[in-house]
């Protein structure tokens, strides 16, 4: 059975910290990895990919992957407001031909 | 607007009742896949389609559903005989051809929020 595992929280950090989410997944022959960010009652956006195991920075931003773990997460410097949503983590197993599989999200909140 | 468009928004359907949702991939794309959204969950995958080809279909239930991507306009999802356990949001994207980075990245439309009574 081929699964992304997340805490579902809700996770709570006061505005300008850092927020940490995280990420496993079950089959270690992954390749692709994604987090998408879906505020209520709308449609998942992409925030990142990540191929490679280390580090992957877009603004404030960072994907980090450890394909030996089996592992992902997604950090978000200076948290705003307007970060608070769900983040979805998704990943593509091997062979299964472009298929993601999301994890359950992840809520967090952002407080002024 | 060149995003992966989606309709009908909304639709209320009674038991019994046929659902048909659309979708039209953005330009350029030609992969288009169908997700489904509980209430509270996360998104489940349902079915992966090529223009006239399903690739792959294991997150479709067995009955009642189907999907196409025909050669002319728009793929369309299809659920027979709905049931209240049907409501949910559906959820359409797409992605390009090809084997690049950033290929199997998906872009979501808005989604179609089916509501059985």
């Amino acid at each position: 059975q081929k699964e992304v595992e997340q805490n579902s929280g809700p996770l709570s950090v006061p505005e300008g910290a850092i927020a940490s989410l995280n990420c496993t997944y079950s089959d270690r022959g992954s390749q692709s990895f994604f987090w998408y960010r879906q505020y209520s009652g709308k449609s998942p956006e992409l925030i990142m990919f990540i191929y490679s195991n280390g580090d992957k920075e877009d603004g404030r931003f960072t994907a980090q992957l450890n394909k030996a773990s089996q592992y992902v997460s997604l950090l978000i410097r200076d948290s705003q407001p307007s970060d608070s949503a769900t983040y979805l983590c998704a990943v593509e197993f091997s062979g299964s031909a472009r298929q993601l599989t999301f994890g359950s999200g992840t809520q967090l909140t952002v407080l002024p | 607007n060149a995003g992966v468009m989606q309709n009908p928004r909304h639709l209320v359907r009674r038991r019994g009742q046929e659902a048909r949702l659309r979708c039209s991939p953005m330009k350029g794309h030609s992969h288009v896949y169908w997700y489904r959204q509980l209430p509270e969950e996360g998104l489940k995958f349902m079915v992966y389609l090529q223009k006239e080809n399903i690739i792959d279909e294991s997150g479709m239930p067995k009955e009642r559903f189907s999907a196409e991507f025909p050669k002319e306009g728009p793929s369309i999802l299809r659920i027979q005989q709905v049931v209240r356990g049907d409501s949910a949001a559906y959820f359409c994207a797409s992605s390009p051809a090809g084997r690049h980075s950033g290929a199997n990245v998906l872009t979501f439309g808005a989604g179609s929020r089916l509501t059985v009574l």
